[in-house]
């Protein structure tokens, strides 16, 4: 199972919206509902943030969204805000959990 | 309030063994799938192990099966994974994650534990 693609980084000034993509297939983001986000601080554990595809857990600010579109999902974070800086890593589970795999994160800079 | 606690990790020589815990508290444990995550240094995070709410049923990734072996002890609230054969590529953070066995989402994650595989 390979991961799932994301991009290295991406940026955006406090207040503004980023988007961060996660390309799969059709074998896993595209066939299934089943996409979640974490968020990760540095030296910390990951946080879920959403789940089947586009739920938010309680306590998660609704400024993250999550969509998904064919085989890619996307986590939008709306009015940014400087703690919002970390990593964010996608995953996809395919029905079984030898088949649950993450994109390779991407590092949010708030500038 | 979930919690998970890691332990056991530490610095071991290539061909050893180690095993880790996680206690669990603040959930009812034995109705929760249980799961190891691992974080190579500087790399994303791995899908390690899975185990059911009853232990009737395991995965592993291909990457360590054969030499992890996950377990539970639903009276002690405790989640374990024996690690043998241990190689350099290892070497990395575990976490235990709980897991939402529907859609297959980690809602809740320990602090991890550090593994260090090297002579």
């Amino acid at each position: 199972q390979s991961a799932l693609t994301q991009p290295r980084s991406v940026s955006g000034s406090p207040g503004q919206s980023v988007t961060i993509s996660c390309t799969g297939t059709s074998s896993d983001v595209g066939g299934y509902n089943y996409v979640s986000w974490y968020q990760q601080h540095p030296g910390k554990a990951p946080k879920l943030m959403i789940y089947d595809v586009s739920k938010r857990p309680s306590g998660v600010p609704d400024r993250f969204s999550g969509s998904k579109s064919g085989n890619t999902a996307s986590l939008t974070i709306s009015g940014l805000q400087a703690e919002d800086e970390a990593d964010y890593y996608c995953c996809s589970y395919a029905g079984s959990y030898t088949s649950v795999v993450f994109g390779g994160g991407t590092k949010l800079t708030v500038l | 309030e979930v919690q998970l606690v890691e332990s056991g990790g530490g610095l071991v020589q290539p061909g050893g063994s180690l095993r880790l815990s996680c206690a669990a508290s603040g959930f009812t444990f034995s109705s929760y799938s249980m799961n190891w995550v691992r974080q190579a240094p500087g790399k994303g995070l791995e899908w390690v192990s899975y185990i059911s709410s009853s232990s009737s049923t395991i995965y592993y990734a291909d990457s360590v099966k054969g030499r992890f072996t996950i377990s539970r002890d639903n009276a002690k609230n405790s989640l374990y994974l024996q690690m043998n054969s241990l190689r350099d590529e290892d070497t990395a953070v575990y976490y235990c994650a709980r897991i939402y066995d529907s859609s297959g989402y980690f809602d809740y994650w320990g602090q991890g534990t550090l593994v260090t595989v090297s002579s």
